[in-house]
């Protein structure tokens, strides 16, 4: 039971190029999310869903996309990046919405030069 | 949206001292309080959490209060070892997440 797994771990873009970041679950678990982590900040909802075929905006949805094509799986694309993308991002899933345990992947850090 | 402050950023005690924090929100709809500790690099953990029915609950030297009308509720971590150094964040939730800025917790020994 491997829980949340994140790929990949690390990643350098220059600005303009497009990446997909991927999140997986083995929990079965109906709800996943996308935040981002700035330095010194908490974390920011980015994107969410609610369960296969399903998502939703966050707080801070622009310059992301995002995609639920399988239920244990929820992608995290950026089409054209910039420089305040730059950014630790992470992926958590829950059983269901309100009051379940959200369980954390261990992050993506990504720079955009 | 909601609005989540948590008091204080930092925060300096003694080991075997006691350390408080709390957060603040401002969505009347929350129902579910949960903390997290997050050490330098890794993931955040949950270490305990709350539902709006209960008004306490404590997990050996870590507890949770929640004042509903008020609305807030505060981490309180007894007999502080080093081990507990790391940046602890709340993120009260009304159907979504919102984290607080996190307050960094330093125990010396």
């Amino acid at each position: 039971n491997a829980g949340v797994t994140q790929t990949p771990k690390f990643r350098v873009l220059k600005t303009g190029q497009s990446m997909t970041l991927l999140c997986a679950q083995d929990m079965n678990h109906e709800y996943m999310y996308w935040y981002r982590q700035d330095p010194g900040m908490g974390l920011r909802l980015i994107h969410y869903s609610v369960g296969e075929g399903t998502t939703a905006k966050g707080e801070v949805p622009d310059g992301y996309n995002v995609s639920r094509l399988k239920k244990q799986n929820f992608l995290l694309g950026l089409e054209s990046a910039a420089p305040s993308q730059t950014s630790v991002y992470f992926c958590a899933s829950s059983r269901g919405g309100d009051t379940d345990t959200q369980y954390f992947g261990p992050g993506t850090r990504l720079t955009v030069l | 949206g909601e609005n989540v402050e948590q008091h204080p950023s930092t925060l300096s005690v003694q080991e075997g001292d006691s350390a408080v924090i709390k957060c603040t929100y401002s969505d009347s709809a929350s129902n579910y309080f949960p903390w997290y500790k997050q050490e330098l690099g890794k993931r955040p953990q949950l270490i305990i959490d709350i539902r709006s029915n209960v008004g306490e609950k404590k997990d050996q030297r870590i507890a949770v209060t929640l004042n509903k009308t008020a609305k807030h509720f505060s981490l309180h971590i007894t007999e502080t070892q080093p081990e507990d150094s790391a940046v602890y964040f709340c993120a009260p939730r009304a159907g979504k997440s919102t984290f607080g800025d996190g307050t960094t917790l330093t125990v010396k020994p």
